[in-house]
């Protein structure tokens, strides 16, 4: 089993719409998690970390279930810079640094 | 602020051929990590330098993968023979703390083992 699991999709949306991500992690240790935006050959960059009590940054709202260990990301009013994949990434029980990846969720946004 | 750079950004070599992949972390960030992406998986870690200090290399897939951080400033990963399996991205980050902080990931270097 997969530390993380993420459904690769794709998500294939409308400008406008909305759409949700979500990942499970299996270590229920784990202290930290994020999620990363990867362009296509490009680097993952950090879109946003998540804490329990969820957080929201303009379109985008992540939610922290521990209980579940679930991991979910909301994105509103779907642009087409939007496109990319998404990475659900958790740091190990002893929080060293170490991030554990998902394989990514790919988007399009289209016209 | 200059980001982490990576050199080369691309490496085309034989089976059985050596590489040395280079990473300059941002300027003051003690916290260096290398990671490896192969076709179709996910990013994996590899290992995690503070300073000039290994710290983690769990992630090091065995014996032909050497990580050095002389002096705690740029790192380099050498590969040595080379397989096939060794082909995938290979991405530096770094952060200033340890723990819950962003990682600053590089541009990649792109490996092909021919």
């Amino acid at each position: 089993r997969k530390e993380v699991e993420q459904d690769p999709g794709p998500f294939n949306v409308p400008e406008g719409a909305t759409v949700a991500f979500n990942c499970t992690y299996s270590n229920s240790a784990s202290q930290s998690f994020f999620w990363y935006r990867q362009d296509c050959r490009k680097e993952p960059k950090l879109l946003m970390s998540v804490y329990s009590s969820g957080n929201e940054d303009g379109r985008f709202t992540a939610q922290l279930n521990r209980a579940s260990q679930y991991i979910s990301l909301l994105i509103r009013d779907s642009k087409l810079s939007d496109s990319a994949t998404y990475l659900c990434v958790v740091t190990g029980s002893s929080n060293t640094g170490k991030l554990i990846f998902g394989q990514g969720t790919t988007l399009q946004v289209k016209p | 602020e200059a980001g982490v750079t990576q050199f080369p950004s691309h490496s085309v070599i034989e089976k059985g051929q050596t590489v040395t992949l280079r990473c300059d972390p941002i300027s003051g960030h003690d916290n260096l990590y290398w990671y490896r992406r192969v076709m179709g998986k996910e990013i994996k870690f590899l290992l995690h330098f503070v300073k000039e200090s290994k710290q983690d290399e769990s992630g090091m897939p065995n014996n032909r993968f050497l990580a050095e951080r002389t002096g705690g400033t740029y790192s380099t990963l050498k590969v040595q023979p080379a397989e096939l399996e060794d082909s995938g991205v290979y991405f530096c980050a770094s952060s200033q703390w340890t723990g819950r902080i962003e990682q600053y990931f590089g541009p990649g270097t792109r490996l092909t083992v021919t």
